[in-house]
């Protein structure tokens, strides 16, 4: 069974930074791209970063762009998400997906990430 | 960055009605595009892949269609379980994904 599993949201100050993490399992996660994705309590969905399997092609959102580093560990079977420089319109809920093609996308439950003094 | 509208905002249907969603994209897409539900407090659910394939486990009730700039989720006839949001997404311009902004299919 695939498994995504979020950590390290919470709630931080303006200006400061947060390390998020997602744990896979269930799947050959060295072999498949890994993405974050965002959501705003009550709004809608917005793509925050993706990178390739092998990490050598990474995106990002332009309202991120600069602040937020995203990464990867194989060995570790775990994706990561810098986020310096945090404002309060980075407050939301944090997903880690697979979005993959063919019908291959799955979702951790999210972590809540709180920008606020 | 491709863009993409959904239409309507919100759907008001009974149970037993037929709802059709629209998904515009800004250029196109050839077929890579998918629909998700999402109901309160839970994650993104995938439908449909590639515009017209259901994902595994969803019921026949739910077809998609379309091709270029835009598409259609269909359900035929609406579950009390259906009453949710739903959201379209495309990868045509992988790593670079959008999500539109949403229907809320409400009850009437």
């Amino acid at each position: 069974e695939v498994q995504l599993v979020e950590s390290g949201g919470g709630l931080v100050q303006p200006g400061r930074s947060l390390r998020l993490s997602c744990a896979a399992s269930g799947f050959p996660f060295e072999d498949y791209a890994m993405h974050w994705v965002r959501q705003v309590p009550g709004k809608d969905l917005e793509w925050v970063s993706g990178l390739s399997w092998s990490s050598d092609v990474i995106a990002y959102a332009d309202s991120v762009k600069g602040r937020f580093t995203v990464s990867r560990d194989n060995a570790e079977r775990s994706l990561y998400l810098q986020m310096n420089s945090l404002r309060a319109d980075d407050t939301a809920v944090y997903y880690c997906a697979t979005l993959g093609d063919y019908g291959f996308d799955y979702w951790g439950p999210g972590t809540l990430v709180t920008v606020s003094s | 960055e491709i863009v993409l509208t959904q239409s309507p905002a919100t759907l008001s249907l009974s149970p037993g009605e037929r709802a059709t969603l629209s998904c515009r994209a800004s250029q196109s897409v050839s077929t890579s595009l998918g629909w998700y539900q999402q109901k309160p407090g839970q994650s993104p659910r995938l439908l449909i892949y590639h515009a017209s394939n259901r994902a595994t486990g969803i019921p026949a009730r739910f077809s998609g269609s379309g091709s270029g700039t835009d598409f259609t989720l269909t359900i035929s006839s609406l579950e009390p379980e259906d009453f949710a949001v739903y959201y379209c997404r495309q990868r045509r311009s992988w790593p670079l994904i959008t999500f539109g902004g949403g229907t809320k299919v409400e009850i009437k």
